[in-house]
């Protein structure tokens, strides 16, 4: 069974409106970790957002963020006010406590969004 | 700044001849690790290390080889590269603290003919 899904390969939204991007995981673990990373066409990944597992709030960060729902284990990242240069793979990753010392990322497949002017 | 840089950034090879990727950061990070990403499915670990010394297999570890001689080195070997390595690898790196973001080098574009 795959440990993250992101189920909206591709998304659209219109310049200025909000978004959401779906992730659901697989853990058994209690204490684990979710973060989003940005990869635009430049191929770099960017940080934007993260949630740990005991976390009562749910994480922001500017324009970002994560609606963090644990007994769905879920986790969604919103994008509030989309702007042209939002465009991007946004992939959602987890790390698990279980993994020890190994602070691996398991990663989704990602969502290629589009924001249309 | 704070950053990791990962030479080549692209590189075209033929099959068998062997090459290294380095990756270094200047952020003093015990923990470092490569990953391949290929089209539709997402990042993949290769191999990871705690410190200096000390690494380990990740998910995909076949026909890679990595050494941490120095804190901030982790150079990813392919000693006999094969067309299914054809891939974008990144390095990554992170002081190691749960929920601590790791650093990701700008990609590798690796090609092997």
């Amino acid at each position: 069974a795959q440990k993250i899904t992101q189920t909206q390969p591709g998304m659209f939204v219109q310049e200025k409106e909000a978004v959401t991007l779906d992730c659901t995981y697989d853990t058994s673990d209690q204490s684990y970790g979710l973060f989003w990373y940005k990869q635009p066409s430049s191929g770099e990944m960017i940080f934007l957002i993260y949630q740990g597992s005991y976390d009562e709030q749910n994480a922001t960060e500017g324009r970002y963020s994560l609606n963090f729902q644990k007994a769905r284990k879920s986790a969604n990242l919103v994008i509030s006010a989309s702007q042209l240069g939002d465009s991007a793979m946004y992939f959602c990753a987890m790390r698990e406590a279980s993994g020890g010392s190994n602070y691996k990322l398991t990663f989704g497949k990602g969502t290629l969004l589009t924001v249309n002017p | 700044e704070a950053q990791v840089t990962q030479n080549p950034r692209y590189l075209i090879t033929v099959t068998g001849k062997k090459l290294t990727v380095t990756c270094s950061q200047n952020m003093n990070h015990e923990y470092m690790s490569w990953y391949r990403q290929d089209p539709g499915l997402g990042l993949r670990q290769i191999y990871y290390s705690m410190n200096v010394e000390v690494t380990d297999k990740g998910d995909v570890p076949e026909g890679y080889k990595v050494s941490r001689k120095e804190k901030r080195n982790f150079p990813l070997i392919l000693e006999s590269p094969s067309p299914n390595q054809t891939s974008l690898y990144f390095c990554a790196s992170s002081s190691g603290l749960a929920g601590v973001e790791q650093y990701f080098g700008p990609g590798t574009r690796l090609t092997v003919t």
